[in-house]
């Protein structure tokens, strides 16, 4: 059973660059696809990024040249960094696998959240 | 882009009710749509996938129908551990990847 954990500083400065990582137990990281996603407190699920099996990346065009997401995979984890943080970017930051099933795909499971504030 | 709306934001309802949500594509996405569950302080849980699909180990209670542009997830019967809030998401695509803005289920 994959379980994920993301962790990082619960504190960034407005401006640096936000790094988390998720650690993957129960599989490897290079055999599925892993998405970003985060929630501003009080407020709905806005995607960040993914990278798929086959390496490919792609992210939220709202936030595309600030992201950067990759596999570490000695580590057996996936990476976010964000860069030039704002207050905007304050949230619960979530790793999440994706499943697939025939053309379908859907996430599961998610990691705990790391909550991520952004400071002045 | 592919904007998903929910609907209604919020809604009260009492135990044993029957519960329908609705989510709305932009644009047609066949049957690619998903439904999660989220409690206070807690991550995401997929309840439905593929529009009708009922993940394993969820309840019977919930149901999903629709395809094209108009989905819902029904509860039958509420439970009090089906308070949360329900989150579409469309696996339709990729670029970019999209979500209701959720419905918030409370206790009336």
């Amino acid at each position: 059973q994959v379980q994920l954990q993301e962790s990082g500083p619960g504190l960034v400065k407005s401006s640096e660059t936000l790094s988390l990582t998720c650690t993957v137990s129960g599989g490897s990281v290079s055999s599925y696809s892993w998405s970003w996603i985060r929630q501003p407190p009080g407020k709905g699920l806005e995607w960040i990024g993914y990278i798929l099996s086959g390496g490919i990346t792609n992210s939220n065009p709202s936030l595309k040249s600030r992201v950067t997401v990759s596999l570490v995979t000695s580590k057996n984890q996936v990476s976010l960094k964000l860069t030039s943080v704002t207050a905007a970017d304050t949230a619960a930051y979530y790793c999440a696998r994706h499943v697939a099933s025939g053309s379908h795909y859907w996430f599961d499971p998610w990691g705990q959240g790391n909550l991520v504030i952004v400071s002045s | 882009d592919i904007q998903m709306t929910q609907s209604p934001s919020s809604l009260s309802a009492s135990i044993g009710d029957r519960v329908t949500i609705t989510c709305r594509a932009s644009q047609t996405i066949s049957n690619y749509l998903n439904w999660y569950q989220q409690k206070p302080g807690k991550a995401p849980t997929v309840v439905i996938y593929a529009a009708s699909t009922l993940q394993s180990g969820v309840p019977s209670r919930f149901s999903g129908s629709g395809s094209g542009t108009d989905f819902t997830l029904t509860i039958s019967s509420l439970q009090p551990e089906d308070f949360a809030t329900y989150y579409c998401h469309q696996g339709y695509s990729m670029s970019p990847i999209s979500f209701g803005q959720g419905t918030r289920l409370d206790i009336k």
